[in-house]
């Protein structure tokens, strides 16, 4: 039984590229959170996905977008990057209603140059 | 709101000593989750133990054990007889069952280094 994966590990970007991470949730799970992650915090919720709609959004800026297919797996992405977006992006899945039964993945370093 | 607060930053003890990690919370509900993780330097999450608000029963597993108190608002962890594996950082986490939020909302997390 697969759980959460995400891609890539690492990432090096350059201020104002884009960024685009993947998340594949753990078998039967239906929900996608992201969590952001800065050296020396804890993780702070970025957003969640369930029926391919946003259904829940931490106190994060629009540069901030993320997408779910059709087979649950979900994409954040972050545009016009800034130098304090570095962090280690986690993704957890769950069932919807059941955030208290989250699944975390390995997570993404983004390291923004 | 909903509110966590590890108030030790950092811990270091020798190995075997006993250790406990304090954790505060706030919330305005009357059902949530409280929540233990631990973050080798691989930055993986490793869950460790969920209570919910309605089960104050300590808990022990193995060299953890867990004490719950929501006359303070705690949710404190205790290792007994550390080991150098325990080395990581520990976030305690909170969720509201009642108010539909989905989030997790975690402290900052406590360092704890443990000596050989």
């Amino acid at each position: 039984d697969a759980g959460v994966t995400q891609s890539p590990t690492h990432l090096i970007k350059t201020r104002g590229q884009q960024v685009t991470l993947r998340c594949s949730p753990k078998s039967g799970h239906d929900t996608v959170s992201w969590y952001q992650q800065a050296l020396g915090q804890g993780p702070q919720f970025i957003f969640q996905y369930y029926e391919e709609e946003e259904r829940q959004r931490g106190n994060f800026p629009d540069r901030f977008s993320g997408h779910q297919f059709p087979n649950y797996s979900s994409e954040l992405n972050v545009n016009a990057l800034l130098l304090g977006d570095s962090a280690l992006y986690l993704c957890a899945s769950s069932l919807f209603g059941r955030a208290y039964e989250q699944y975390f993945g390995p997570g993404t370093r983004l390291t923004v140059t | 709101a909903q509110k966590v607060t590890q108030a030790q930053t950092e811990i270091s003890v020798v190995e075997k000593e006993d250790v406990t990690l304090d954790c505060v919370y706030e919330t305005r509900d009357t059902t949530y989750y409280l929540f233990w993780y631990k973050q080798p330097p691989s930055g993986e999450l490793v869950f460790l133990i969920r209570r919910n608000s309605f089960d104050e029963q300590n808990e022990i597993s193995g060299r953890y054990s867990w004490n719950f108190q929501k006359s303070t608002s705690s949710f404190n962890f205790t290792i007994t007889a550390s080991q150098v594996v325990d080395s990581a950082v520990y976030f305690c986490a909170l969720s509201e069952a009642l108010t539909g939020s989905e989030k997790l909302v975690f402290g900052k997390g406590t360092k704890l280094t443990v000596n050989p």
